[in-house]
């Protein structure tokens, strides 16, 4: 079945610092692939997403690349800031009709000291 | 206001007793789904519906059931609670592009 691995936290940055969390990941066809964020006491909130190969999804400042030949979706971030801090999940979803599934990794928690 | 709330926001109830967590969304949406959430496991997939008559269970539905009664409302009950069931609960929705929108979570103890 699918599955998403992604890198253990949790991970602690001095602001300003380059960020990358690392996820890979197993499904047939063609998922599409997600990070979440989850800031403390809150529900997950969609950060960036691809529907296909070599896309490149983007927001806040974070980017993440599909690639297909690594099976991978690392997101990356060039300088951290404190609010920052939160725990992050990478997921896919199958590419079948009716494949409802949300797939998560176990989520990095990642913490920006200032 | 959210999009996407649940009720209660936390519980604590004892080993054997039901207890029901609802959901309700105003996204319009026909896809709901609920979740839970364990340390180091991530966010697993108990139940999902794709409208108010078709319900399927997910990846560890055994111990839960759940009740479409409109569109906007999914609830999730457990019907004889259990201390591994502690865990902090999440209901989502789905429009027509792959993206999921999720409640702020319920946190449920069962002493």
């Amino acid at each position: 079945g699918d599955s998403v691995t992604q890198m253990e936290g949790p991970v602690t940055l001095s602001e300003e610092a380059f960020l990358t969390i690392n996820c890979t990941y197993t499904a047939t066809g063609y998922p599409s692939l997600f990070w979440y964020v989850q800031y403390p006491g809150e529900g997950l909130q969609l950060l960036l997403k691809a529907t296909k190969a070599d896309d490149k999804g983007s927001n806040k400042g974070f980017e993440a690349t599909y690639r297909k030949e690594t099976t991978s979706f690392h997101l990356e971030k060039g300088s951290v800031q404190v609010s920052d801090s939160a725990v992050y999940f990478c997921a896919l979803t199958g590419s079948n009709f009716g494949n409802e599934k949300l797939t998560f990794g176990t989520g990095t928690r990642l913490t920006i000291i200032p | 206001d959210a999009d996407v709330t649940q009720t209660p926001r936390n519980r604590i109830t004892k080993t054997g007793k039901r207890i029901m967590l609802e959901c309700s969304q105003t996204k319009g949406h026909d896809r709901m789904y609920w979740y839970r959430q364990d340390p180091g496991l991530g966010l697993r997939l108990i139940y999902y519906s794709f409208d108010v008559k078709d319900i399927n269970k997910g990846e560890i539905s055994d111990g839960y059931s759940v009740s479409r009664q409109a569109q906007a409302k999914f609830s999730l009950s457990l019907e004889s609670a259990i201390p591994n069931q502690t865990a902090l609960y999440f209901c989502a929705t789905r429009g027509g592009d792959y993206e999921q929108y999720f409640g702020p979570g319920t946190r449920l103890t069962v002493t």
